[in-house]
């Protein structure tokens, strides 16, 4: 079946390590998204992809980091400067081609908690 | 800016009341996309429905409605009927024509629908 992973489905971190969240789609969508969820409020993004070896900083890029090396995977990067990582996680791919007509598939997140 | 605003926080019903989402969005695009998603207490964000903003077409799928009006720049939702299953938080997005076709979320609306 097509669709969206995300792995793991919950993560602890302790304060002042790095930790990296997986996302892979094999849907062949050519954009992909992180977005970060906390409670009560809505999504917001962190980093965006639209070809792979090529991405842009979000409205909440601080103290993370991703790459694109393949079209399939785009995993993101919490680091130890993310003052609040405790958060829900989200990646989503938009269909082929990018375009603000096209919906954003989502995967079923990683809940982080940091210890 | 762009900017997406579902005033209601969280919303109860009986089983089988009709009941009513309200998004209210700010752009200052001529060009623009609205989206509801749907997400269960699994976490997945589950796309429903997308609109262009040339069409003001009201669109019904199934116990499903969605009322488009660009004078008052709102696109709210309806599920006629309730059940227990839509129990939910759904949220209301916005795209535009930018470099990064980004989603911009509302804060979500919980709906519990009780037996």
């Amino acid at each position: 079946d097509g669709g969206i992973t995300q792995s793991p489905k919950y993560l602890f971190r302790k304060e002042g390590q790095n930790v990296t969240l997986s996302c892979e789609q094999n849907l062949n969508h050519d954009a992909m998204y992180w977005y970060r969820q906390d409670p009560g409020q809505g999504l917001r993004l962190i980093y965006y992809s639209q070809i792979v070896n090529d991405f842009q900083k979000g409205d909440i890029a601080e103290g993370y980091s991703v790459s694109r090396e393949k079209k399939e995977s785009f995993p993101l990067t919490v680091t130890s400067a993310q003052k609040n990582p405790t958060a829900f996680y989200l990646c989503a791919s938009s269909s082929p081609g990018t375009s603000a007509y096209n919906e954003q598939f989502f995967g079923p997140g990683t809940r982080l908690t940091v210890l | 800016a762009q900017k997406v605003t579902q005033a209601q926080t969280e919303i109860s019903v009986v089983e089988k009341e009709d009941v009513t989402l309200d998004c209210v969005y700010e752009t200052r695009d001529t060009t623009y996309y609205l989206f509801w998603y749907k997400q269960p207490p699994s976490g997945e964000l589950v796309f429903l429905i997308r609109r262009n903003s040339f069409d003001e077409q009201n669109e019904i799928s199934g116990r499903y409605s969605w009322n488009f009006q660009k004078s008052t720049s709102s696109f709210n939702f309806t599920i006629t009927a309730s059940q227990v299953v839509d129990s939910a938080v759904y949220f209301c997005a916005l795209s535009v024509m930018d470099s990064s076709y980004k989603l911009i979320f509302g804060s979500g609306t919980r709906l519990l629908v009780r037996p």
